[in-house]
């Protein structure tokens, strides 16, 4: 597609609940990136993929979250036993590989996800 | 101390005027730096990237680079009420990240 596509838009669920959110990167982007971004607040870093593997997951909180990218194209973020302290908006970005470089970054619309 | 810092403003400038928006980084080793623009509600869009000291213009931006003082800028030319929003200072803080981290960003808010 022609920009990154994330689903849903919004999501509202309860407290305990499993969540899963799911990014489609723009063609040809082997990168993609998770983030967590809170009111007032700049992203805040989840996890980077580089094709199918997760080159760098140090962001994720704890073990509740978890995500994948089995074909090296779509990501799926997945948070289990939700808590309402993870109300926020999840961006997904991507962006081409460039030797000795961090690409730029493009972003997705966002999934706002908000826990009662 | 953050690993990348923001005054989160406002930032109140007339219209037409120049906006000078400051970021500090905390780690020497950084070697690519981004600005990147947020309206209310939306997803932060790339404005510039720069990757060497000094200046990098593009239209009525132009960012700014010292990797010796560990600052990064951006000013904004003729500023335009659609200008206001949110800018948000991205750096890889460590050259073994692909990831970027981001300024929590400054409000900047042009008056007509």
């Amino acid at each position: 597609g022609a920009g990154v596509s994330q689903t849903p838009s919004n999501k509202v669920t309860e407290k305990g609940k499993y969540v899963e959110l799911r990014c489609d990167p723009i063609s040809g982007h082997t990168a993609l990136y998770w983030y967590r971004q809170s009111l007032g607040q700049g992203p805040e870093f989840l996890i980077y993929f580089q094709g199918t593997g997760a080159a760098d997951d140090s962001g994720l909180p704890n073990d509740r979250f978890f995500a994948v990218r089995p074909e090296g194209s779509v990501s799926t973020l997945k948070i289990q036993r939700t808590e309402r302290g993870d109300s926020a908006v999840y961006l997904c970005a991507s962006s081409l590989y460039r030797a000795g470089h961090t690409g730029e970054l493009f972003f997705g619309e966002g999934s706002r996800l908000t826990v009662l | 101390q953050k690993e990348v810092e923001q005054n989160s403003g406002p930032l109140s400038v007339p219209e037409g005027a120049i906006a000078s928006l400051n970021c500090t980084y905390s780690d020497r080793g950084s070697q690519s730096f981004f600005w990147y623009r947020q309206y209310s509600g939306k997803s932060p869009e790339l404005i510039m990237s720069i990757y060497s000291n000094g200046d990098k213009e593009d239209g009525r931006f132009t960012a700014q680079l010292n990797k010796a003082s560990q600052y990064v800028s951006l000013l904004i030319r003729d500023s335009q009420p659609s200008d206001s929003a949110t800018y948000l200072c991205a750096v890889n803080v460590n050259t073994g990240r692909r990831a970027l981290t981001f300024g929590s960003g400054t409000r900047l808010q042009v008056q007509p």
